[in-house]
């Protein structure tokens, strides 16, 4: 298996643009999460799903950011519009998660920065 | 889940064994002690986890005070390519609770040669 795909990863936009981006968990996992990470707010939570169902999304900062998970393959995190501080590296992770000693994987990430 | 306190920051010399603590004197008795770790622009990476016994992987081992309070991770040769954010949490791996993996701030090794 190839690993979490994301996608772009990196994405350079100007604010007040829509950004869209891009996982791929895990084929057969049936948990994935995404997360921020920043500097000064190190890495969050900010939504997660078990079989395609979000389940906890108190972590989205606001109604500016949205996620969906339409099949079991495929995941986005959509920031409309987008702002100077939603400048991050985002990660989305996937994880079988029925069992006990289950592992999450981590993506490569995606580079945002808005301008 | 538990809070874990981790030291900030630790280095270590080539070659020797890292010792990373961990504090979770609030964790209960079904969490389990999962370690993370985070090389420079990648993302984390799962290392081990553990209830009460040691655990030994390829890649490290995990040994957990007899009170649970406390765990440590051990890198037995650190290498160069340890050199990360290393993430202590304390969690129960089990979907009817939540399922989150919360990290927290992490200690950064830095291994000299």
């Amino acid at each position: 298996d190839a690993g979490v795909i994301q996608s772009p990863r990196h994405e350079v936009t100007e604010m007040g643009q829509e950004v869209t981006l891009r996982c791929k968990p895990i084929s057969g996992h049936n948990s994935l999460f995404w997360y921020r990470q920043t500097m000064m707010r190190g890495l969050e939570l900010l939504i997660y799903f078990n079989n395609n169902v979000p389940i906890d999304d108190s972590g989205m900062p606001e109604d500016r950011f949205s996620a969906k998970m339409p099949n079991a393959s495929f995941s986005t995190l959509k920031i409309q519009p987008s702002e100077p501080r939603d400048s991050a590296v985002y990660f989305c992770a996937s994880r079988a998660g029925t069992g006990r000693d289950t592992e999450a994987f981590f993506g490569q990430g995606t580079r945002l920065t808005v301008v | 889940d538990a809070k874990t306190t981790q030291p900030p920051s630790m280095d270590c010399a080539e070659g020797r064994a890292a010792n990373l603590p961990c504090n979770h004197s609030t964790i209960s008795g079904n969490e389990y002690v999962y370690w993370y770790r985070q090389i420079h622009s990648q993302g984390p990476q799962y290392i081990i986890h553990g209830l009460k016994n040691n655990e030994t992987n390829e890649m490290a081992s995990l040994i957990i005070t007899e009170d649970r309070k406390s765990s440590t991770l051990i890198l037995p040769h650190a290498t160069l390519r340890d050199t990360a954010v290393y993430y202590c949490i304390v969690r129960v791996p089990d979907p009817g609770y939540g399922n989150k993996l919360v990290f927290g701030a992490g200690t950064i090794l830095r291994v000299k040669s």
